[in-house]
């Protein structure tokens, strides 16, 4: 079946403009997570949707990052007024439930690139 | 330091080779063990999750230590295809979770 999947594949933007990712996740997967990886660099957990819900936003690295899902399926990152420290790949996960023993799904990320 | 800590890497291997990797997580409330495979600008894929009494998968094997707070990966007979960075991963939490991801270890299997 279709796995998770990530638009845009690969996103170039100036400074300070906004961006906005999008993941599909796998169909029925109630849990979605939003990870960033810099170069060479571990994967940073930025948020996790339980259904429509976010209820720890705590990871997200400033204010100007925000995460809404829809319909407990897509979901959209948005970074506002970009730095070129966003640049990373975001990646999306989903799991079948949100428990921490789920197995956690990859899309292929969104490399950004802030100029 | 890091909440999840793994070997820096990289190991050069030859084919046919064991190759062992470590972990060691500093949370003690930490709940689920996992193994994940990263190829080069590809996203990570499970590879085991890992239980207290130990797991083999073919020539992988993953064990878990609690109160030693360590995790390890052996991997026997190593084949080409087994290079990739592997990421050891935690999960901590009830109710709410956090997913911690370790820096990863590169390894490279030359023929």
């Amino acid at each position: 079946g279709a796995g998770v999947s990530q638009s845009p594949s690969n996103k170039v933007t100036e400074k300070g403009k906004d961006v906005e990712l999008r993941c599909d996740p796998i169909s029925g997967h109630t849990a979605l997570y939003w990870y960033r990886q810099s170069l060479g660099q571990g994967l940073e957990f930025l948020i996790y949707f339980q259904g429509n819900s976010a209820p720890d936003k705590s990871g997200l690295p400033s204010d100007r990052f925000s995460a809404e899902r829809t319909g407990g399926s897509v979901s959209t990152l948005t970074i506002q007024r970009t730095q070129q420290e966003d640049s990373a790949v975001y990646l999306c996960a989903s799991s079948l439930a949100y428990q921490g023993s789920d197995t956690q799904y990859f899309g292929p990320g969104t490399r950004l690139t802030v100029l | 330091r890091k909440e999840v800590e793994q070997d820096p890497g990289p190991f050069n291997v030859p084919e046919g080779a064991t190759v062992a990797f470590n972990c060691t997580y500093s949370n003690s409330a930490s709940q689920s063990f996992f193994w994940y495979r990263q190829d080069c600008r590809k996203e990570p894929k499970l590879l085991m999750s890992v239980y207290s009494s130990g797991n083999e998968d073919g020539r992988f094997t993953a064990q878990l230590n609690r109160a030693s707070q360590y995790i390890s990966l052996l991997i026997r007979d190593s084949k080409l295809s087994d290079s990739a960075t592997y990421l050891c991963v935690v999960t901590r939490g009830t109710g709410g979770f956090k997913t911690i991801f370790g820096a990863g270890t590169r390894l490279f299997v030359k023929a």
